[in-house]
């Protein structure tokens, strides 16, 4: 079965920062991974996806995760934090071989707080 | 080209009563897929559909269900409404799977759910 844990509930970060938002999944094949931001009283925002090839994925807004097979991580990155990318972060995986539907499992959600 | 949408964005029902969610795919996509989001137990999928048909469902009870028309527009039906099902309803379309090449869910803004 797909997993994903996301350990930090939340995040503090001073603006102009880097920041890293950690996820580790676990299937049993080989995987898709996705980061998704939400907003208050918003749906989730697509940022970005790992499907195959370069390790290091670049998305909106300036973040980028990084694949790591061997520590089955997919960590969120961004150089420099603002303000504005305060919101919940979520992980989702889903098993690459898992040929019925378009279920992904999504992490718990990390809160991210930018301090100006 | 229209994001997913969802309505009512809104709603307040008591026990007992039932409720029907709607939701629009982004133009072209065929798979529609529903999340249930609640502080306490985060992201669940609850199904997905796929050309009318139901091809993947979470662990929720029978009370729920859905269905899809064949403009790909969907809606899930809640029967006999709980406290518990107070929730965020998210909706979410991507384009058809293709084995191995999976397409990005998009979410809509989700239906707030309030049940008294």
């Amino acid at each position: 079965a797909q997993s994903v844990a996301q350990p930090e509930d939340q995040v503090n970060v001073a603006e102009g920062n880097p920041l890293t938002v950690k996820c580790t999944y676990s299937v049993s094949g080989n995987p898709y991974l996705f980061w998704y931001v939400q907003y208050p009283n918003r749906g989730l925002q697509f940022l970005l996806k790992y499907i195959t090839g370069d390790n290091l994925v670049k998305g909106s807004y300036g973040f980028e995760a990084e694949f790591n097979k061997s520590q089955t991580s997919f960590h969120l990155k961004k150089p420099s934090a603002l303000v504005s990318d305060s919101a919940l972060y979520f992980c989702a995986v889903r098993d690459k071989w898992d040929n019925y539907g378009q279920n992904f499992v999504f992490g718990p959600g990390t809160r991210l707080s930018v301090l100006p | 080209k229209a994001g997913v949408t969802q309505t009512p964005r809104y709603l307040i029902k008591t026990r007992g009563q039932q409720v029907t969610l709607s939701c629009s795919p982004i133009s072209g996509h065929r798979s529609v897929s529903w999340y249930q989001q609640t502080p306490g137990q985060g992201l669940q999928f609850l199904f997905e559909y796929f050309s009318e048909t139901q091809r993947n469902k979470g662990n929720f009870p029978g009370r729920f269900s859905g269905r899809q028309f064949s403009n790909s527009r969907s809606e899930m039906n809640v029967s006999t409404l709980e406290l518990g099902d107070s929730a965020l309803y998210l909706c979410a379309s991507s384009l058809e799977w293709r084995g191995g090449l999976l397409e990005t869910q998009y979410f809509g803004p989700g239906t707030r759910l309030l049940v008294l």
